[in-house]
Formats: C-alpha cells, sequence, structure tokens
C-alpha cells in the first residue's frame, strides 16, 4: 500500500540558508500535519492543512511556511535556518479528522535536517 | 507546559512477560488517545488507540486501558517479544477537530530474550 513519502530524507544546511521540505500524502487523503522532533524530545505539531487551505497551527517560527499544492503535496519552507533547527520533520495525512477514528492518519518516514 | 507526560523514559523486560507503559494527560476535554511505536530512522507507526467513550480496546497482543477521572492510559503488550523493543509514543487528539496530535515524550521499550 502506498505510504507517506517525505523528500529529501536527509538535508545538511548551514546557518542562515533555506530548506525546503517534501510530503507527499497518500492517495485520496485531504489532510496534511507537519510535525518537529527534535533530539530527544517528542514529536511537535507545527501546520497542519485541509483541502489545501491551512486547519491548524502550532510552534511554527514565523521563519518558517507551507503550503498543499492543487495535487495535495505539501512543502514546509524554513528560512534564515538556526543551529536550534536541526530536528527530524514529520509529515502524516489523513482524510478529515471526523472525531472518531483515525481515518488512516499515517506518518511518513520523516526528513533529518541538520544545520551546521 | 507538558499537556501529555510520559514519566518513565524506558523499561527493560524478558521476552514472554507483559510491558506496561503508562501515559497521563491534562486536559479532561481530550476526546482520542493514540499508542505509536518508533524505530530510529523511521516515522512514527500507529499501533492501537481508543475514544474517550471506551475504557479498553484490544487488538491482539496490544490493549490500552483508559481511565479518564484520572487522566491516565496504558498500554500493555502481552506477551512481549524482542521485536516490541522500540520507542512508544502516546498521543492525544486536542481540543478542535483539526486533527493535531500532542505527543508525550517517548518511552524505550527494551524486551530482553
Amino acid at each position: 500500500a502506498a505510504g507517506v513519502i517525505q523528500s529529501p530524507r536527509h538535508l545538511i544546511k548551514e546557518k542562515r540558508e533555506t530548506a525546503t521540505l517534501k510530503c507527499y500524502p497518500i492517495p485520496r487523503h485531504d489532510t496534511v500535519y507537519w510535525y518537529q522532533q527534535g533530539p530527544g524530545q517528542d514529536p511537535q505539531f507545527l501546520i497542519s492543512f485541509y483541502e489545501k487551505m491551512q486547519s491548524d497551527k502550532g510552534s511554527i517560527p514565523d521563519r518558517f511556511s507551507a503550503q498543499q499544492f492543487s495535487d495535495y503535496h505539501s512543502e514546509l519552507n524554513m528560512s534564515s535556518l538556526e543551529l536550534g533547527d536541526s530536528a527530524l520533520y514529520f509529515c502524516a495525512s489523513s482524510l478529515r479528522w471526523q472525531g472518531s477514528g483515525l481515518w488512516g492518519y499515517t506518518f511518513g518516514s520523516g526528513t533529518r535536517l541538520t544545520v551546521v | 507546559d507538558q499537556q501529555v507526560k510520559q514519566n518513565s523514559p524506558s523499561l527493560s523486560v524478558q521476552e514472554g512477560r507483559i510491558s506496561i507503559l503508562n501515559c497521563d494527560y491534562t486536559n479532561s476535554m481530550f476526546d482520542y488517545f493514540l499508542w505509536y511505536k518508533k524505530y530510529p530512522a523511521e516515522g512514527p507507526t500507529f499501533l492501537i488507540s481508543i475514544s474517550s467513550i471506551k475504557d479498553k480496546n484490544e487488538d491482539g497482543r496490544f490493549t490500552v486501558f483508559l481511565n479518564k477521572s484520572a487522566k491516565h492510559l496504558s498500554l500493555h503488550i502481552v506477551p512481549s517479544q524482542p521485536g516490541d523493543s522500540a520507542v512508544y509514543f502516546c498521543a492525544v487528539h486536542g481540543s478542535g477537530n483539526t486533527g493535531k496530535l500532542i505527543f508525550g515524550q517517548g518511552t524505550t521499550l527494551q524486551v530482553k530474550p
């Protein structure tokens, strides 16, 4: 079965550079979520999109932006990178949360971003 | 302010025995609770979930118990197998209807042969 695809798997950037992470949801899933997991920390919700519109926002820095495109893939753009941005970035997709089930909520394998 | 807490960073059990992983939460409005398993360099993999209207859900070797009055849930794995060794995250569905999950800090389970 198709899973959530994230690219790249690994990314090394220097401070103050920009990075773009991509997420391709499971086909027919209409909602995409982004999470950040720092070293030794739990995944923290960043932002989500439903039908190409932002549906919720968490602790996402102003230096980051994201969008969902017409084919439902999503991109997380990170500018003015800082050392503290080094983390695993997970994308998940689902059918719109109905409050009574998972509706296929599935995580990708993540992108490991290292800022040097 | 940690809304979901897993107070045991690690747990070690013998193969064949029961593993019990615990999770506490602060907000009584949380309505859906999930357990994820995570291997290094991989994304979290869904294990089992429970709605706030239930107090127990079972799926094979995995059972989740929910005690709403104590704002506590636990995951029981029995019998434990070496392949169960991983980091286990408790997650809750936050308020609203956006699907945002709030994770605990994780518990590293080691099952010894």
